[in-house]
C-alpha cells in the first residue's frame, strides 16, 4: 500500500512570507492530521479532519495557519505570513476510524524560516 | 487531558546491551499506548502499540513494552541492541474517545561501537 505523501521536502522561506504544503493520504483513510514537530520536541497536533470536516482545530494559530482538506483527501496547510518560531517539520499522518490502529506518517516537510 | 512523559532526553548504550526506554502517562481511563521511531529526516515509523489484552506487547525489529496500569507506564524494551536502533523514539496516548494521539517529548537513543 502507498504510504502518506508529502511535498514539498523542504522549504525555506523569509519572514512575513507565505507557504503551503501538500498531503495526500493512504486511500480510504478517513482521518488526517497535520503535525508541528519543533527542533528536539514530539510532534504536536494542529488540526484534524474527518473526511473533509474539521474534528479538532484548537491548537491551530488561526492568525497566520489555515487547512482544508477538499473532497475528504488531500489536504493543504498554509502559513501567511510566516513567523521565524514557526521553523519546524510539519508532519501529516493519517489513519483509519478508530485511533487503535495508530497512524500512518508521512515524511514531513521541514521549513526553515529566515 | 492526556499527557506523556519521556523522562530521559537522551540514552547512550552499547551495541548488544539491553535497552529500556520510559514512558508515563496520565489518562483517566485505559489509553490506547504507542511508540514510534523517527530516524534522521524521516517520519514516524509505528513500532508497537496497545489498547487491550496481554499487557506485554511485541513488536517490529525486535521490540517489545510493557503496559503497566499501577505505575501508569508503557516501557520499551529490547533485549540487544544494534548501532541501526540509533534514532529518537516516541512514546504516545490515544484516547477511547476521538482520534488524538499526543506525544511525548521523545528520548534520543545513541549506539555505541
Amino acid at each position: 500500500e502507498a504510504g502518506v505523501a508529502q511535498s514539498p521536502r523542504y522549504k525555506i522561506i523569509e519572514k512575513r512570507q507565505s507557504v503551503a504544503f501538500w498531503c495526500n493520504p493512504i486511500s480510504g483513510h478517513a482521518t488526517l492530521y497535520w503535525y508541528q514537530q519543533i527542533l528536539g520536541q514530539g510532534p504536536k497536533l494542529l488540526i484534524q479532519f474527518q473526511n473533509n470536516g474539521v474534528v479538532d482545530d484548537s491548537q491551530l494559530p488561526k492568525d497566520r495557519f489555515s487547512a482544508e482538506r477538499l473532497k475528504g483527501v488531500d489536504s493543504t496547510l498554509k502559513i501567511q505570513p510566516a513567523k521565524l518560531e514557526d521553523s519546524a517539520v510539519y508532519l501529516c499522518a493519517s489513519s483509519q476510524t478508530s485511533v487503535r490502529h495508530g497512524y500512518t506518517f508521512g515524511s514531513g516537510t521541514r521549513l526553515t524560516v529566515v | 487531558a492526556q499527557s506523556v512523559t519521556q523522562p530521559d532526553i537522551h540514552i547512550t548504550v552499547s551495541e548488544g546491551a539491553s535497552l529500556e526506554l520510559r514512558c508515563n502517562y496520565s489518562y483517566g481511563a485505559t489509553p490506547y499506548l504507542f511508540w514510534y521511531v523517527q530516524s534522521p529526516g524521516q517520519g514516524l515509523q509505528l513500532l508497537l502499540k496497545y489498547f487491550s489484552g496481554d499487557t506485554l506487547v511485541q513488536g517490529i525489529k525486535g521490540f517489545e513494552a510493557e503496559f503497566k496500569r499501577s505505575q501508569s507506564s508503557f516501557n520499551l524494551r529490547k533485549p540487544s541492541v544494534h548501532w541501526s536502533d540509533a534514532a529518537e523514539y516516541f512514546c504516545a496516548v490515544g484516547a477511547n474517545a476521538g482520534n488524538m494521539l499526543t506525544f511525548g517529548g521523545g528520548t534520543r537513543l545513541m549506539v555505541k561501537p
